[in-house]
This record gives structure tokens, sequence and C-alpha cells, in this order.
């Protein structure tokens, strides 16, 4: 157990819909990302937040949103979803200045029917 | 631009052998830091081991031990006395330290078999 928590752990929708998942970090860490697990495109980056505020964009599409909480917990918002959104998507927390090491919730497997 | 190659898209091992799994990486970056994170079929991403690229050291953790060669931007990762329970999809993956960004950079994986 990485102590990264992840809700909802599956998902089916229907393509247009809105979804949103949610991670807490390991407590004490103050970063989360978001990354992305599709069969064809591997794992990637989608965005980080660092104490509430974003820090870095990767290929994030403008559909999604993000947000991380005075709480830390983050949130990522999926909207007008289409069948290619379908993927496992992770959230990770880190301590800045420890080795920038990422620990990985289990994952949110999202189905777009 | 920066990427991650994992040469091996699938391997096999006999329990109790050794093997290893290639990566080489490309970065322009003097600093960085580069991870093995093993996918088990629980989909769970579980950090194996991380290098740092100032030390010259190899990293070991357990059975887990890397061959980390940084002017040829390699870091193979050699699993001792292979275990079922090793069997996975092994990522080689690397950070740097250049401004605030963070993220990953990751291979595509290679899928490692364990045979009884």
């Amino acid at each position: 157990d990485s102590g990264v928590t992840q809700t909802p752990k599956h998902l089916i929708t229907a393509t247009g819909q809105r979804v949103t998942l949610r991670c807490s970090p390991r407590s004490g860490d103050l970063s989360v990302y978001w990354y992305q697990q599709s069969l064809d495109q591997g794992l990637q980056f989608l965005i980080q937040y660092y104490n509430g505020e974003e820090r870095a964009k990767g290929n994030i599409l403008e559909r999604f949103s993000a947000q991380q909480f005075p709480d830390l917990h983050s949130e990522l918002n999926l909207s007008s979803l289409e069948l290619g959104d379908s993927a496992l998507y992770f959230c990770a927390s880190s301590v800045e200045g420890s080795g920038y090491e990422q620990y990985f919730g289990p994952g949110t497997r999202l189905t777009v029917t | 631009a920066q990427t991650v190659t994992q040469s091996q898209p699938e391997m096999s091992v006999q329990e109790a052998e050794t093997v290893t799994l290639s990566c080489t990486y490309d970065t322009s970056e003097s600093n960085y830091y580069l991870f093995w994170y093993k996918q088990p079929p629980s989909r769970q991403m579980i950090l194996v081991i991380r290098q740092e690229a100032y030390k010259q050291q190899n990293a070991t953790e357990n059975r887990f031990s890397v061959n980390f060669q940084k002017a040829a931007k390699s870091f193979s990762l050699k699993i001792s006395d292979s275990q079922l329970g090793d069997t996975a999809m092994y990522f080689c993956a690397f950070t740097t330290n250049a401004g605030n960004n963070r993220k990953l950079i990751w291979g595509l994986g290679t899928s490692l078999a364990v045979n009884p």
C-alpha cells in the first residue's frame, strides 16, 4: 500500500458525459501528479500540482481539468467524454527534495461506452 | 527531446534465475533521477528502485540492482533469484531537476514472465 488513495476504482460512463476522479496523497506529500495509461500510448503525464498550485501541464486535453484543494486532495475532471478517453488514470504524490520518487495510487479504470 | 527506450517488449526467465531488463534514455540535463517501476496484473504501479544521476554507485534493493552507465545513458535492471511474484510489466522512467516540472518520462515497458 503506497498510502495514496484514489476513488472510484472503476467508472463506466457514456460518451458526452462528465466524471470526477479523486485522489488523496500520502500524508506529508505536497505534490500531486496525474497520469493517463492507455493501451496504445503508454503512460502520459497530464498535470502536476504543488501545495494547491498548478506547477506543470503535460498532454492534458482542454476537456480535462484538475485542482488541488487546501487539504491537498486533488480532483481530475473529465468532460465531453469520448471513447478514446477510456484508460487507467493514476494519481501519484511526492515530497519535494526527497529524490523525486513518486508513489502511485491504485488507479481509476475509466471505460467510456 | 527527453525519451526513454526499452528495447525488449517481452522477456521470460525461469524461477530462481537472473534476468536483466534494458533501458536507455535521452536528456540534456545533467541532474536527474532514474526509476524502475513494476506493474503486476493488479495494475498497481510500484516503485522498485531509484538512482540519482550524480551518484556513481549503482543502487540495490534486495534482489534488484541497476547498472547505471551515465555516459552511455543506460540504466538496466537486474533481478536476481527471480520469483513468480516478479511477473509484471516493468517501466523505466526518469525525472529532472529542470524548473518546477517533476513529471516522469516513461518507456513503453517490458513484460516479464517468470516461469516455474
